[in-house]
């Protein structure tokens, strides 16, 4: 079975630092790859998603992330964030032909102003 | 659009009362799920209908009853809860389901927030 994991659970930074997000999974085969986030009190909303091509990924609100297939990561980057990226962020992989992904346990981050 | 609608966005019932969660979605979607969320946690899959038909019951109790009446429309029945029933309570739907296989794109809704008292 598929697992994932990000090994950062709380992630603390100041406006304007550089964010990078670790996401993890244990699947070997094709992998489809996705970043979710969830502001406080709202639903979670689809950052960008992998399915083949260029690894490097541009998502929406200035995120982007790379697939690194040798090290089964598909960690989440911002050159800058903001307040207003304080949230959950959950990366999700689905494989072996599977449609049902698996979400990691979560990264809580706070952006102090 | 991306958007998929849930009503009603709070919900406290007592354990012994009868409620339904609505979840809806226009985009054409034919897989259609419901997750439960606690807080700070990752959403954990209950029911997933395809086209129109429950395809994955992940052992969720028999006091939440899914209903899918049409191929935009899902519903959740609630009796009998417990508190430890208390969670935000998605719903997410996608293109294709079991016939798109992994490179399906799962889009949520707000969300129910129920209290179980």
């Amino acid at each position: 079975a598929q697992s994932v994991s990000q090994h950062n659970h709380h992630v603390i930074l100041s406006e304007a630092a550089s964010l990078e997000l670790g996401c993890n999974y244990s699947y070997g085969g094709t992998v489809n790859l996705f970043w979710y986030v969830q502001y406080p009190g709202q639903h979670l909303q689809l950052l960008l998603k992998y399915f083949s091509g260029d690894p490097l990924v541009k998502g929406i609100k200035g995120f982007e992330a790379e697939f690194i297939k040798s090290k089964f990561s598909f960690n989440l980057r911002k050159p800058s964030v903001q307040w207003s990226d304080t949230a959950e962020y959950f990366c999700a992989v689905s494989s072996g032909g599977s449609y049902i992904p698996t979400f990691g346990r979560g990264t809580s981050l706070i952006v102090h102003p | 659009d991306t958007e998929v609608t849930q009503t009603p966005k709070h919900l406290v019932m007592g354990m012994t009362n009868k409620k339904s969660l609505k979840c809806e979605q226009h985009m054409g979607h034919r897989a259609m799920y419901w997750y439960k969320q606690k807080a700070k946690k990752p959403p954990e899959l209950m029911f997933v209908y395809s086209y129109e038909k429950l395809s994955i019951n992940e052992s969720v109790p028999s006091r939440f009853s899914p209903e899918c009446p049409n191929s935009s429309l899902l519903n959740l029945h609630l009796h009998a809860l417990q508190p430890e029933d208390s969670a935000l309570y998605l719903c997410a739907s996608s293109q294709e389901g079991a016939s798109g296989g992994a490179r399906d794109t799962q889009y949520f809704g707000p969300g129910t927030r129920l209290t179980v008292l």
